[in-house]
């Protein structure tokens, strides 16, 4: 099962940050918080991935809280092709595990 | 284009047929894994291989289903004796291997084999 929480649904105006969370109370101090999207009928997205300290890369933000118990993705414009679902994943340092998806949260930008 | 692909990207077959679905990974990506995903659910892991060798198989993977990587470059997975319940996107990844302890692997997805079975 996945070890994550995120709501089912978002909207957000086009231009406008768009501010993902993610519960992961269970989480290790091994593991790894991902994330990843789908836009509609394509494979998965890698996003990007930190493991306590924030990150920033051309797509995102990452900030993991100091708990390292919730996480959040900003995509710091949000356009139209933003529109998909996000999945947040925790996964263990040794990586050579499967990624374990939930539902993930499906946001929807608004023109 | 150097990403995952997959063949084909759509598959109708009758239930009680056999489908046979082909990944070609990153070059140089020595991982890869299959995922199946059902409509408004995340995808679910199947199996890995590293290089030639399957390393891992989920409870998923019933006896109808069979994976192989040959050579450790393209992958087939095949379903024998299709059932309605085997619709679904099956999805490929690949990736590397770290070349540190502590560096993390990125598993990139190629656009999915859409089956559906009548």
């Amino acid at each position: 099962d996945a070890k994550t929480t995120q709501p089912p649904s978002m909207d957000c105006a086009e231009g406008r940050a768009a501010n993902l969370p993610c519960n992961h109370s269970t989480i290790s101090g091994n593991e790894y918080v991902y994330w990843y999207r789908q836009i509609h009928s394509q494979g998965p997205q890698y996003i990007i991935h930190g493991l306590k300290n924030n990150e920033t890369n051309e797509m995102a933000s990452l900030i993991i809280t100091e708990d390292r118990k919730s996480s959040t993705l900003i995509l710091p414009h949000a356009t139209l092709r933003d529109t998909a679902v996000y999945y947040c994943i925790v996964r263990a340092s040794s990586g050579n595990t499967p990624l374990v998806f939930g539902k993930g949260t499906r946001l929807s930008v608004i023109a | 284009d150097t990403g995952v692909s997959q063949n084909p990207r759509h598959k109708i077959t009758k239930r009680g047929q056999n489908v046979t679905f082909r990944c070609d990974p990153i070059s140089e990506h020595n991982r890869l894994y299959w995922y199946r995903q059902t409509l408004g659910q995340g995808p679910e892991f199947l199996t890995y291989f590293q290089n030639e060798a399957q390393l891992e198989k989920s409870r998923l993977l019933s006896d109808r289903f069979s994976a192989e990587r040959p050579k450790g470059s393209f992958s087939t997975l095949e379903i024998q004796r299709t059932e309605q319940g085997d619709s679904a996107m099956y999805l490929c990844a690949s990736s590397n291997q770290p070349g540190t302890q502590n560096s993390q692997e990125t598993q990139y997805f190629g656009p999915g084999t859409r089956l559906l079975v009548l």
